[in-house]
């Protein structure tokens, strides 16, 4: 079966354009996380759907930063008016609903801001 | 003080070696435990669940101590593709659903 499903891949923007990430989570999967990586760094969690609702979206590190989920399964992620930090890898992942289901990752976006 | 902590390593050890990484989570609330491996400039892949009797796959071996709160990984008899990182996860119902991810742990295995 399909895993979760991220595009693009790759993405290199200027400073200061808007960019969308989407995730395509697993089928069935009612829960799913958007995180970043930097180079060498850990995961920063950014935001978290349980549907198409976001118990916490504690993570966005600025209001230039929203994301939706719609039908219970696509997401994007978008980030307004980008700024050289905004670069890093971006991680999704989706899991069933349960304490004990884990997290499976997509492949992730890598977002170059020039 | 951060939700899940692992010492950093980097570990490097000899082919063969056993080697072993520990995490601590700071919430006795906790409910799920899991090991992530992620290889460079890779996404994470699960490794293994942890269950409170602890567990085994092959080579791999995974602890729970609930009463002090820490987790294990035992990697017996390293190979070289066993070189990555490993990510200590505790999943805790305080937002929901939510996943805490330690910084994670470098092993490089050496021929």
């Amino acid at each position: 079966g399909a895993g979760v499903s991220q595009s693009p891949s790759n993405k290199v923007t200027e400073k200061g354009k808007d960019v969308e990430l989407r995730c395509d989570p697993i089928s069935g999967h009612t829960a799913l996380y958007w995180y970043r990586q930097s180079l060498g760094q850990g995961l920063e969690f950014l935001i978290y759907f349980q549907g198409n609702s976001a118990p916490d979206k504690s993570g966005l590190p600025s209001d230039r930063f929203s994301a939706e989920r719609t039908g219970g399964s696509v997401s994007t992620l978008t980030i307004q008016r980008t700024q050289q930090e905004d670069s890093a890898v971006y991680l999704c992942a989706s899991s069933l609903e349960g304490a004990r289901e884990p997290q499976h990752f997509g492949d992730g976006t890598r977002l170059s801001i020039l | 003080r951060k939700e899940v902590e692992q010492d950093p390593g980097p570990f490097n050890v000899p082919e063969g070696a056993t080697v072993a990484f520990n995490c601590t989570y700071s919430n006795s609330a906790s409910q799920s435990f899991f090991w992530y491996r992620q290889d460079c400039r890779k996404e994470p892949k699960l490794l293994m669940s942890v269950y409170s009797s602890g567990n085994e796959d092959g080579r791999f071996t995974a602890q729970l101590n609930r009463a002090s709160q820490y987790i294990s990984l035992l990697i017996r008899d390293s190979k070289l593709s066993d070189s990555a990182t490993y990510l200590c996860v505790v999943n805790m119902k305080t937002h929901g659903n939510q996943f805490y991810f330690g910084t994670g742990t470098s092993l490089t295995v050496i021929p």
